[in-house]
């Protein structure tokens, strides 16, 4: 069973930095692409990055390029996302999630970890 | 505003069948396939409908999806409780280069 955990969220002020930590086990981590999703308070879900396997690849959405590093350590089934110069808009729930290739989207999801940017 | 329009909420009386539709561009959903996600009240996604229409292990057959040029379509047969969730649809954007997803449809069963 895929098990997914993030943790790192919390409350940070604007123009400051968190890094989120996503552990994965139930499944060869090294094997996937994995994802960060968010989801503002009452909104819906927004893609935030992808990474591919041995981490050489990484696609972001327009609104984080340049701020937000997404990274894995695959010897630790762990998955990251360095986020710096936070903004209001990027409180959300971040979600980490397993890409299934044969799914061609996220088959597994964690529970999520809480960013809240005050201003 | 989200890449993909989808209906903000639907409802139906249970064992109805509703649909939920999701239209999007020829560099989403008209050049890759849609897949469908389920979000129970205070959980995580879950994966319900990928490549179009096909259905994860585990998924009832009373979920169903299709694809027709740049729209795609959630439908639900036999509508339970249980079915009282957000529904979002999302597709790989190529002019993006990111995944994009509906902005999520509601749905309450009365």
């Amino acid at each position: 069973e895929v098990q997914l955990v993030e943790s790192g969220g919390g409350l940070v002020q604007r123009g400051g930095s968190l890094r989120l930590s996503c552990a994965g086990s139930g499944f060869t981590f090294s094997d996937y692409w994995m994802s960060w999703v968010r989801q503002a308070p009452g909104k819906g879900l927004e893609w935030v990055a992808n990474i591919n396997q041995d981490g050489s690849e990484k696609y972001y959405v327009a609104s984080v390029k340049g701020r937000f590093t997404m990274s894995r350590d695959n010897a630790k089934n762990s998955l990251y996302l360095q986020m710096n110069s936070l903004r209001a808009e990027d409180t959300a729930v971040y979600y980490c999630a397993r890409w299934g290739y044969y799914y061609f989207g996220m088959d597994g999801w964690g529970q999520g970890t809480t960013v809240t940017v005050s201003s | 505003q989200s890449v993909l329009t989808q209906p903000p909420s639907t409802s139906g009386t249970p064992g109805q069948r509703v649909t939920i539709s999701c239209s999007g561009s020829s560099s989403s959903i008209g050049s890759n396939t849609v897949n469908w996600y389920q979000q129970l009240p205070g959980t995580a996604p879950k994966l319900l409908i990928y490549r179009n229409n096909q259905r994860p292990s585990g998924v009832p057959d009373r979920f169903s999806g299709s694809k027709s040029g740049t729209s795609a379509s959630l439908a639900i047969s036999g509508l339970q409780s249980e079915d009282e969730a957000d529904y979002y649809c999302a597709a790989w954007d190529d002019s993006l280069n990111g995944v994009v997803f509906g902005g999520g449809t509601k749905l309450t069963v009365l």
